[in-house]
């Protein structure tokens, strides 16, 4: 089984609707992460947790928000989709320790129409 | 704001040759860490380093962090259709900012 997975896999959605993108992992990582990748402008960070109750907004965090509900599970929510948010949307976990290897679940390519 | 470029954006080869991949930056990295990443997968972690100047091989791959940890290369001897994908570097800024700063990849195909 994966370490990180992430729900939906695809998703196609209109302008304006709400959707959420789930994360879990299974790693025991108190770190985790939510990252965007569009051609030609690498990984961005959208958003960040050091733990359960620590949240803090990475370099593009407008138009989204999260949720932590456990240390397992991370939650990205576009709260009013539109379209230069269809990218590829990734999730990662990192470990406490003295470098930050990260993690990453498999994806999940959004379409904003 | 920490930036990493990376050299050159695509690479088109054939199997059997051989590559380098560069990865930099002006500011220093408490740690460089190299990702592969595949069509319709996330990235995976092929090696951290963490030592100005230090050298790490992986079978057919060597990676290299600069004498001041600004710079990284990730050389390829032989390369082999599998070895095709997204190369990312990332570079970790160390203390208590557990973030990484990526590069905007490489996209490398071998062909047969």
């Amino acid at each position: 089984d994966a370490d990180v997975t992430q729900t939906p896999r695809n998703r196609i959605t209109k302008t304006g609707k709400r959707i959420m993108l789930e994360c879990s992992q299974t790693k025991g990582h108190d770190r985790m992460y939510w990252y965007r990748q569009d051609p030609g402008l690498g990984l961005r960070l959208i958003y960040y947790s050091f733990d359960v109750k620590d949240i803090n907004k990475g370099e593009i965090s407008d138009g989204y928000s999260v949720s932590r509900q456990a240390q397992a599970k991370f939650s990205l929510s576009l709260e009013s989709a539109i379209p230069n948010q269809t990218a590829l949307y990734f999730c990662a976990t990192s470990p406490q320790g003295a470098t930050e290897t990260q993690y990453f679940g498999p994806g999940t390519r959004l379409l904003v129409l | 704001t920490q930036l990493l470029e990376q050299s050159p954006q695509f690479l088109s080869i054939q199997e059997g040759e051989n590559l380098t991949v560069y990865c930099n930056s002006s500011s220093v990295f408490s740690s460089l860490q190299w990702y592969r990443q595949e069509p319709g997968e996330g990235p995976v972690l092929l090696v951290t380093v963490v030592t100005g100047g230090e050298v790490k091989k992986l079978k057919r791959l060597t990676f290299q962090f600069g004498d001041a940890r600004k710079d990284s290369s990730l050389h390829i001897t032989a390369a082999q259709p599998g070895d095709t994908g997204l190369y990312l570097c990332a570079g970790g800024g160390g203390g208590s900012n557990y973030k990484l700063t990526f590069g905007k990849g490489t996209l490398l195909t071998v062909n047969p």
